[in-house]
């Protein structure tokens, strides 16, 4: 079973109009964090935001916020103000205890491309 | 030189070919890690490093082989390999896997073509 689930392979967005990817997640681990990481055609993985299963408050980093809502185990990220340098793959991702270690499980990712 | 860099970005190898890649972090992190990102799959974890031991091998067939001489180098081993493993091979390094918000940062990747 998928563990991770991003359902929108492609999104377009209108440059400086926000954008939501959506990312729903599986685990029965208490203890859990959600990450959001952006892949230019560059190859390199860009860390951007992160939330923790007991964080009280949705995470936000600059212009990326990630909408957590625990209960329907979805981990959305936000981009508000969309640049056309926004425009990349974006991965979610879980950290889910097994056995004594953590492991990161990405999802298969979301194109975004921004349009001038 | 910062963050985690890796060699070759790009390598073309034949099926009888042994080459090696390699991933140097300066970030002075103590894990590292070798993931397998191919055409529309899900990041794939290879192996961890913790303190240059192995702690992980998500059933990784043979012909690839990790080595950690230190917690900045970091190696994979390639011989007789196949078409399918062609792949961009991506390594990253965090401070404790074992912690909470344990960010891991990537290298630019390592592009294999197995002819």
């Amino acid at each position: 079973a998928q563990k991770i689930t991003q359902t929108q392979p492609g999104m377009f967005v209108q440059e400086k109009e926000a954008v939501t990817l959506d990312c729903t997640y599986d685990t029965s681990d208490p203890s859990y964090g959600l990450f959001w990481y952006k892949q230019p055609s560059s190859g390199e993985m860009i860390f951007l935001i992160y939330q923790g299963s007991y964080d009280q408050q949705n995470a936000t980093e600059g212009r990326y916020s990630l909408n957590f809502q625990k209960a329907r185990k979805s981990a959305n990220l936000v981009i508000s103000a969309s640049q056309l340098g926004d425009s990349a793959m974006y991965f979610c991702a879980m950290r889910e205890r097994k056995d004594s270690s953590y492991k990161l499980i990405f999802g298969s990712g979301t194109r975004l491309l921004v349009r001038p | 030189e910062t963050g985690v860099t890796q060699t070759p970005r790009h390598l073309v190898m034949g099926m009888t070919n042994k080459k090696s890649l390699k991933c140097e972090q300066h970030l002075g992190h103590n894990a590292m890690y070798w993931y397998k990102q191919s055409a529309k799959k899900p990041l794939e974890l290879m192996f961890v490093y913790n303190f240059k031991e192995q702690t992980e091998n998500n059933s990784v067939p043979s012909r690839f082989s990790p080595e950690c001489p230190n917690s900045s180098h970091l190696f994979l081993h390639l011989h007789t390999l196949q078409p399918e493993d062609s792949a961009l091979y991506l390594c990253a390094s965090s401070q404790d896997p074992g912690s909470g918000a344990n960010v891991l940062t990537f290298g630019a990747g390592s592009r294999l073509t197995v002819l």
